[in-house]
């Protein structure tokens, strides 16, 4: 059974706190990507990875970094959280040959106080 | 930069009947997927079905079916005989082929299926 796993179902932070999200794919997939969910906004991409070491930004990469220092872990940073980082958080992982859809972690609802 | 975009925010339907939901995209590649994903209240994303767009053919997976007219970048997903069960968001998505593959969603549609 493939499995993408978030580290936090929910997670409550302080502004200004540098906080981590991390996603665990068992998959061996080359590609991987952090979402933030939000009403009326759907998904909208914030990094992705193709490969170790390797990231793009994606639409909204402002106030955020990525870390994949392992094929199978792929990180995301708040380094300063702010109240408009409030957000649901996904995680997904996908094979670079895509005849595979991609997959997703149960998501992360972070609040920041 | 591809683009996504899903124009209808909600869409209500009575159970059985038949339902199509709507999604175009903006592209300058040729090589691509495109995807329609479920999210039920649980939030785990569910993968309704798949086109890809070398393929003239429309994808169809029991119930679930797309319209893909490639020229006008448009990709609807229409559900027939609806069930309580598909009651959810749903979500249009594109990824490309070449290089640094990227999916990108769109807003999506939330449906509700009444009995």
């Amino acid at each position: 059974d493939v499995k993408v796993t978030q580290s936090s179902r929910y997670l409550v932070k302080r502004t200004g706190e540098k906080v981590f999200l991390e996603c665990v794919q068992d998959m061996d997939h080359e590609n991987m990507f952090w979402y933030r969910q939000d009403p009326g906004l759907g998904l909208r991409l914030i990094y992705f990875s193709y490969d170790v070491k390797m990231k793009e930004k994606g639409d909204i990469p402002e106030g955020y970094s990525v870390s994949r220092e392992k094929k199978e872990r792929f990180s995301l940073i708040l380094e300063s959280a702010s109240t408009n980082q409030t957000s649901m958080y996904l995680c997904a992982s996908s094979p670079r040959d895509t005849h595979t859809e991609a997959f997703f972690g149960q998501g992360t609802r972070l609040t920041v106080v | 930069a591809q683009t996504v975009t899903q124009s209808q925010p909600e869409m209500s339907v009575q159970e059985a009947e038949t339902v199509t939901l709507s999604c175009t995209y903006d592209t300058s590649e040729n090589n691509y997927y495109l995807f329609w994903y479920k999210q039920p209240p649980s939030r785990q994303m569910i993968l309704v079905i798949r086109q890809e767009a070398y393929k003239q053919q429309n994808a169809t997976e029991n119930r679930f079916s797309v319209n893909f007219q490639k020229a006008a970048k448009s990709f609807s997903l229409k559900i027939s005989d609806s069930q309580l069960g598909d009651t959810a968001m749903y979500f249009c998505a594109f990824m490309n082929l070449q290089g640094a593959q990227k999916l990108v969603f769109g807003q999506g549609t939330r449906l509700t299926i009444n009995p």
